[in-house]
């Protein structure tokens, strides 16, 4: 098993410009998410999905937009990227369980956005 | 709501000294625990979690955590801390599947 997967590890943009970040898991997992990490502020989350076709914002929705058309698969987008969205992004997978106590998320290695 | 709080953004330690990562929570619910470790330029990684079993938990490489409602902490310690421990922790707490990270510890260890 991969586990999560990411691409690109690294991207620079020019501000306006626009790009797609892709999310991969071979585990099965219902909820993906996407997170932001900045310097001193932790892990923010921006997007999640609790299944294919749906998505939901999280705490730093704006300014991206995510889709989930397959199962496996969560895209996270910038429509128009600014300065501000330079930052480590995070995409996350977990699992349901009967038990909703004993869920973990499992991580992707991370992409390094930076925008010029 | 749920919230967590690290106590520390920067730990030195020793090589083969203690290591003491401290973090609180605030939770309306009974909650699930996490610590998670990165290491430079990598991803996160679990090192334990604590679901309403035993309120002591053992993870990986050594660490472990104790949970205390009482106090609604959740520190993480090692005995002996070694030069591969250098990482930035995350406390986390979730209920469902909403994810809550603290800001993390930062650990440095001193040869």
């Amino acid at each position: 098993n991969a586990g999560v997967t990411q691409t690109p590890k690294f991207r620079v943009l020019k501000t306006g410009q626009s790009m797609t970040l892709l999310c991969a898991q071979d585990m099965n997992h219902e909820y993906m998410y996407w997170y932001r990490q900045d310097p001193g502020m932790g892990l923010r989350l921006i997007h999640y999905s609790v299944g294919e076709g749906t998505t939901a914002k999280g705490e730093v929705p704006d300014g991206y937009n995510v889709s989930r058309l397959k199962k496996q698969n969560f895209l996270l987008g910038l429509e128009s990227a600014a300065p501000s969205q330079t930052s480590v992004y995070f995409c996350a997978s977990s699992y349901v369980s009967g038990l909703a106590l004993d869920n973990e998320q499992f991580f992707g290695p991370g992409t390094r956005l930076t925008v010029l | 709501a749920q919230s967590v709080t690290q106590l520390d953004s920067h730990v030195s330690v020793s090589e083969g000294t203690p290591v003491l990562l401290r973090c609180n929570y605030s939770s309306s619910y009974s909650p699930s625990l996490f610590w998670y470790v990165q290491h430079p330029n990598k991803g996160l990684q679990l090192l334990l979690k604590y679901t309403s079993a035993a309120t002591l938990v053992k993870g990986i490489n050594g660490f472990e955590a104790e949970f205390k409602k009482s106090e609604t902490s959740f520190h993480l310690t090692k005995p002996s801390a070694h030069m591969s421990d250098a990482a930035e922790y995350f406390c986390v707490v979730s209920h469902g599947n909403q994810f809550y990270f603290g800001t993390g510890t930062s650990l440095t260890v001193i040869p």
